[in-house]
């Protein structure tokens, strides 16, 4: 079945960019998306991106997608503390009906 | 125009018990979605339908899990006999026509003791 790996753990400082890696195994994937997760909340779907796209720019946020080598990544621009979450990783399955997540990169943002 | 809403945030079972997680999608969105996420790990598709129909279940377990989403009401997704490995955190999204954006709810926590 389809697979989606992130790094586990990113350590950044306040003021700084940061960069989240994700790869994935189903080329097919029609859309990836990328989501925060705070603390004992559930997921804030932060940007999304279709797969004819090679970058999608949203305020701070900047999506790149290679799809020949099947990496999709997230950069933060002026990181700010509040920032800090989990972010996860995720591809629309071959059948368009459901999420494939990855575990997820926690992002730790220091002042 | 409420979010994605789920009931109740924090559950507790005992072993043997039957838990029900009730999912109310956002206005307008007839698509809903199951996840469950265990302790450090991604969320993973448990079931998607649309009202009153089942049209993927291929996460569900084959056995004590069932969901519903009847025409009137919330979205059920109801766990029978549970077990301590039932614990977990439970989330319903749901989307519009477009299955491409898939909005989340805050999220059911259950504990199974």
């Amino acid at each position: 079945g389809e697979d989606v790996e992130q790094s586990l753990f990113l350590s950044v400082r306040e003021g700084d960019s940061s960069v989240i890696n994700c790869t994935y195994t189903d080329s097919s994937s029609t859309y990836l998306y990328w989501y925060k997760q705070e603390p004992g909340a559930g997921l804030q779907l932060l940007t999304y991106i279709f797969s004819n796209m090679d970058m999608k720019q949203d305020q701070r946020l900047t999506v790149l997608l290679n799809k020949k080598d099947k990496h999709l990544s997230l950069r933060i621009a002026d990181t700010q503390t509040g920032d800090s979450a989990i972010y996860f990783c995720a591809a629309l399955n071959q059948a368009g009906t459901a999420l494939i997540f990855g575990k997820g990169t926690t992002l730790s943002v220091s002042s | 125009n409420a979010g994605v809403m789920q009931n109740p945030r924090h559950l507790v079972r005992r072993r043997g018990q039957e838990a029900r997680l009730r999912c109310s999608p956002m206005k307008g969105h007839s698509h809903v979605y199951w996840y469950r996420q265990l302790p450090e790990e991604g969320l993973k598709f448990m079931v998607y339908l649309q009202k009153e129909n089942i049209i993927d279940e291929s996460g569900m377990p084959k056995e004590r899990f069932s969901a519903e989403f009847p025409k009137e009401g919330p979205s059920i997704l109801r766990i029978q006999q549970v077990v301590r490995g039932d614990s977990a955190a439970y989330f319903c999204a749901s989307s519009p026509e477009a299955v491409n954006e898939q909005f989340f709810g805050p999220g059911t926590r259950l504990t199974v003791l």
